[in-house]
């Protein structure tokens, strides 16, 4: 079966410009989770959803930050008005969140460059 | 609100010797632990977690790690280390009866020396 996918797995962008990322969870996982790492960073988290409650978005580090998920699908990481800060890899994970409490599956990650 | 760290940005250690890598947690109640490994230029894998049970969890590539309650640490061990071991180690914690959220720590890197 397919794994966690994101798109695109790269992406340069100018400052100020808006930027889209893409992650396609596991099917039937309903947790899907966005991070992101700096170069030789560690994670750092920014959005969770579960299921049909209402995100977690104590981890966005700025208004310009934004996340949807469509049901316990796809979702997308919006960044407004990018800043050079903003380089990094964004990476998504989704768990099937039961009795036993799986563990999450990452995808590749986008890496995302501002000149 | 649960939190992890890994006190050693760095940990190096000669092939063929022990590795520990430390992580400390802090939570409300019984906490579901996990660590992660992320070699150069590939995403993360799961390595092994601890939901409930016996106190050593054996996980993949030889890796086991020791829940200890009273210490609130799961350190990462491995008896004999490999060179291919040279990785970034996440810690992760989830605190159950809660959002389901899990956090991370900040990572630490293995340097095995051949």
């Amino acid at each position: 079966g397919a794994g966690v996918s994101q798109s695109p797995s790269n992406k340069v962008t100018e400052k100020g410009k808006d930027v889209e990322l893409r992650c396609d969870p596991i099917s039937g996982h309903t947790a899907l989770y966005w991070y992101r790492q700096r170069l030789g960073q560690g994670l750092e988290f920014l959005i969770y959803f579960q299921g049909n409650s209402a995100p977690d978005k104590s981890g966005l580090p700025s208004d310009r930050f934004s996340a949807e998920r469509t049901g316990e699908s796809v979702s997308t990481l919006t960044i407004q008005r990018t800043q050079q800060e903003d380089s990094a890899v964004y990476l998504c994970a989704s768990s099937l969140v039961d009795l036993t409490f799986n563990e999450q599956f990452f995808g590749p990650g986008t890496r995302l460059t501002v000149l | 609100a649960q939190s992890v760290a890994q006190p050693e940005d760095q940990v190096n250690v000669a092939e063929g010797n022990p590795l520990t890598v430390k992580c400390t947690y802090s939570v409300s109640g019984n906490p579901y632990l996990f660590w992660y490994v992320q070699y150069p230029n590939r995403g993360l894998q799961f390595l092994l977690k601890y939901i409930t049970g016996d106190n050593l969890v054996k996980g993949s590539y030889g890796f086991e790690a020791e829940f200890n309650k009273s210490q609130t640490s799961f350190h990462l061990k491995k008896p004999s280390a490999l060179v291919s071991d040279s990785a970034l180690y996440f810690c992760a914690v989830r605190e159950p009866n809660r959002d389901d959220k899990i956090i991370f720590g900040k990572g630490t890197r293995l340097h095995i020396l051949p």
